[in-house]
């Protein structure tokens, strides 16, 4: 069974460009979360899909960035315009039924250098 | 909020060596705990796992037991090896909080030969 993947593994951009990164959940995932990790602080919660309902937005950092899941299946994760604060690693994960204890499985993450 | 706290690294550590990270917690109720590992180059992987008090979770020689009194989850392992060389996350989900992790900042072990 395949895990999670993401694209593309690295990328970067300068201050003003768009970004859009993707994640492939698990197959038969309904749960797809996003995380961040920007200069070496703590990986930060984003948001919570549910099938293709956002189910949890509440660690969104602001209106440039914008996620949809499009038939419940893959994510993406759309930065616009980009600024340097946004560089940093973005992980997916996902999980089957969204539990308090079931565990994420991660993807290997996006590494975004915003110059 | 909840809140995690985790030593802050690097760890460097003989092969072979005890080691220990500790990981402390905040949270209203009673969290579910992780801790999660991502080898160089990789993602995360999850390490183990405990859901309620005085579970300890196990893998790869890894442990750790959910501590309700003192908020505590701290990772153990009896000898290391050069292949546990990583940066290992402490991380929770709140009862409250859906199903979002709340993770620690990060320990990098380097196990040297």
């Amino acid at each position: 069974e395949a895990g999670v993947t993401q694209f593309p593994s690295h990328s970067v951009i300068e201050k003003g460009q768009t970004v859009t990164l993707r994640c492939d959940p698990i197959s038969g995932h309904d749960n797809l979360y996003w995380y961040r990790r920007v200069m070496g602080k703590e990986i930060k919660f984003l948001l919570h899909f549910v099938k293709e309902s956002k189910q949890d937005e509440s660690g969104m950092p602001n209106n440039r960035f914008l996620a949809e899941r499009t038939g419940g299946t893959y994510s993406t994760l759309k930065v616009q315009p980009a600024e340097l604060e946004d560089s940093g690693v973005y992980f997916c994960a996902s999980a089957l039924n969204g539990g308090g204890g079931e565990t994420q499985y991660f993807g290997p993450g996006t590494r975004l250098l915003v110059l | 909020g909840d809140s995690v706290t985790q030593m802050e690294g690097p760890v460097t550590l003989s092969e072979e060596a005890f080691l220990t990270i500790n990981c402390t917690y905040t949270a209203t109720g009673y969290p579910s705990l992780f801790w999660y590992v991502q080898y160089p180059g990789e993602g995360l992987q999850l390490l183990l796992k405990a859901t309620k008090a005085d579970d300890k979770g196990s893998n790869k020689g890894f442990e750790a037991t959910y501590r309700k009194e003192t908020t505590s989850f701290h990772l153990e392992k009896g000898s290391v090896q050069v292949s546990d060389s990583a940066v290992y996350f402490c991380a929770l989900v709140g009862r409250n909080a859906g199903n979002m992790l709340t993770f620690g900042g990060g320990t990098r072990l380097m196990v040297k030969p």
